[in-house]
């Protein structure tokens, strides 16, 4: 695998599921982000890590919880989401101090 | 408040036909500023990163500029291949997190 990679690629939920949302980056990066993509609107950043330290939770919902266990690894644990938490769900990675960011493919996640 | 507008929204261009994609800015204290394409269904992939005013940076077909208001991408001569929606990002001095526009989709025709 090279690059960003995430799974799932697609998930359908109800809002009383739990799931939860993997990146893994294998670039040697040590900052890792997840933004939220929805239709006609900016991407909006969720989470940053740097050095496996979260820096920025940017006003996020309780029912978004990420984890990251190293490096290379980050997670978006999902429960009771509701409908409009519908989106394209994208990780990034980078160096740490550098905004070159690249991105994974997404999970486009439908909250049913 | 920090704000980046880009324009037009979209943009519907011939096969070889020029034209250029304006990112504009109204931050305090730009410390860089990225452009990205994203085709449909993929994530963004970084294109360039500029980081004062006259900074120019070319790849094939797109050519991004600086200035101390706004960035252009200039496609020459564009081929149905570019066809993608361009986003705009800048960091500024002081903060973790990069501020994204809405993005320019650019369909070119054959």
């Amino acid at each position: 695998e090279t690059g960003v990679t995430q799974t799932p690629r697609h998930l359908v939920m109800g809002m009383t599921n739990k799931k939860s949302l993997k990146c893994e980056q294998h670039l040697g990066h040590n900052a890792m982000y997840w933004y939220k993509q929805s239709a006609k609107k900016p991407l909006e950043l969720m989470f940053v890590y740097s050095l496996e330290e979260r820096v920025e939770n940017n006003s996020v919902p309780s029912r978004f919880s990420p984890e990251c266990p190293n490096s290379s690894h980050l997670f978006l644990h999902l429960h009771t989401l509701q409908p409009e938490d519908s989106a394209l769900y994208l990780c990034a990675s980078s160096q740490a101090g550098s905004y070159e960011q690249y991105f994974g493919p997404g999970t486009r996640l439908t909250v049913t | 408040e920090d704000q980046v507008t880009q324009s037009p929204e979209a943009l519907r261009l011939q096969e070889g036909e020029s034209s250029s994609l304006n990112c504009s800015y109204t931050v305090s204290g730009l410390r860089g500023l990225f452009w990205y394409r994203q085709d449909p269904g993929k994530g963004p992939e970084f294109l360039f990163t500029l980081y004062s005013a006259g900074e120019e940076k070319e790849k094939e077909r797109l050519k991004a500029t600086l200035t101390k208001k706004e960035s252009f991408l200039h496609i020459t001569a564009p081929k149905p291949e570019d066809s993608a929606t361009y986003l705009c990002a800048v960091q500024i001095y002081g903060n973790n997190r990069l501020a994204f526009g809405k993005g320019n989709q650019v369909v070119v025709i054959p």
